[in-house]
């Protein structure tokens, strides 16, 4: 395992539902990402944090919503969701900052299978 | 606009065979260069990177990868395919701006 764990593996949702995908990281590391992985396209980069703060949102609609209450934990809030936005949500971290010696590997959870009816 | 390319969707290739996954970048600058190769029903696992230093980089169960400034490469190698090799690689760059891209994924299949 890689040291990164995501809650749930699987969700079914329906359009007017509202849910939350829940991430942990127990590397240490001080920046954690939300990223969508759909089928034939390029993982798309949602949100990331670096020291708690969300230092980049990728034009990710509204009923997306992060929160990061400390380095460890990270969550996606979800809210009238659209069937297009079953995906395979994956969270990761990195260790970021000068003390960095692993080039900003970035350490990847197993992810959230989302399914939106 | 920066990118990652990954040319081939998907690659055969007979176990015990030389196996090579494609990866070229459009990225301004020196970036870093990974890959990393995902199997079913699981998140991306790390296999190695390029930052400095000699071009070919060792990395996990057997795999290489080899810098090629010149041609903006950063190829896949295993010199003997196992069946176990069979997943979904990807390669990223993480450019001096500190973007992270990713191709779009090469699917592997090691023929018994």
């Amino acid at each position: 395992e890689t040291g990164v764990t995501q809650t749930p593996r699987h969700l079914v949702m329906g359009m007017t539902n509202k849910k939350s995908l829940k991430c942990e990281q127990h590397l240490g590391h001080n920046a954690m990402y939300w990223y969508k992985q759909s089928a034939k396209k390029p993982l798309e980069l949602m949100f990331v944090y670096s020291l708690e703060e969300r230092v980049e949102n990728n034009s990710v609609p509204s009923r997306f919503s992060p929160e990061c209450p400390n380095s460890s934990h990270l969550f996606l809030h979800l809210h009238t969701l659209q069937p297009e936005d079953s995906a395979l949500y994956l969270c990761a971290s990195s260790q970021e900052g000068p003390r960095t010696s692993g080039g900003y590997t970035q350490y990847f959870g197993p992810g959230t299978r989302l399914t939106v009816l | 606009a920066q990118s990652v390319a990954q040319p081939e969707d998907q690659v055969n290739v007979a176990e015990g065979n030389p196996l090579t996954v494609k990866c070229t970048y459009s990225v301004s600058g020196n970036p870093y260069l990974f890959w990393y190769v995902q199997y079913p029903n699981r998140g991306l696992q790390f296999l190695l990177k390029y930052i400095t230093g000699d071009n070919l980089v060792k990395g996990s169960y057997g795999f290489e990868a080899e810098f090629n400034k010149s041609q903006t490469s950063f190829h896949l190698k295993k010199p003997s395919a196992l069946v176990s090799d069979s997943a979904l690689y990807f390669c990223a760059v993480r450019t001096p701006g500190n973007q992270f891209y990713f191709g779009t994924g090469t699917s592997l299949t090691v023929i018994p």
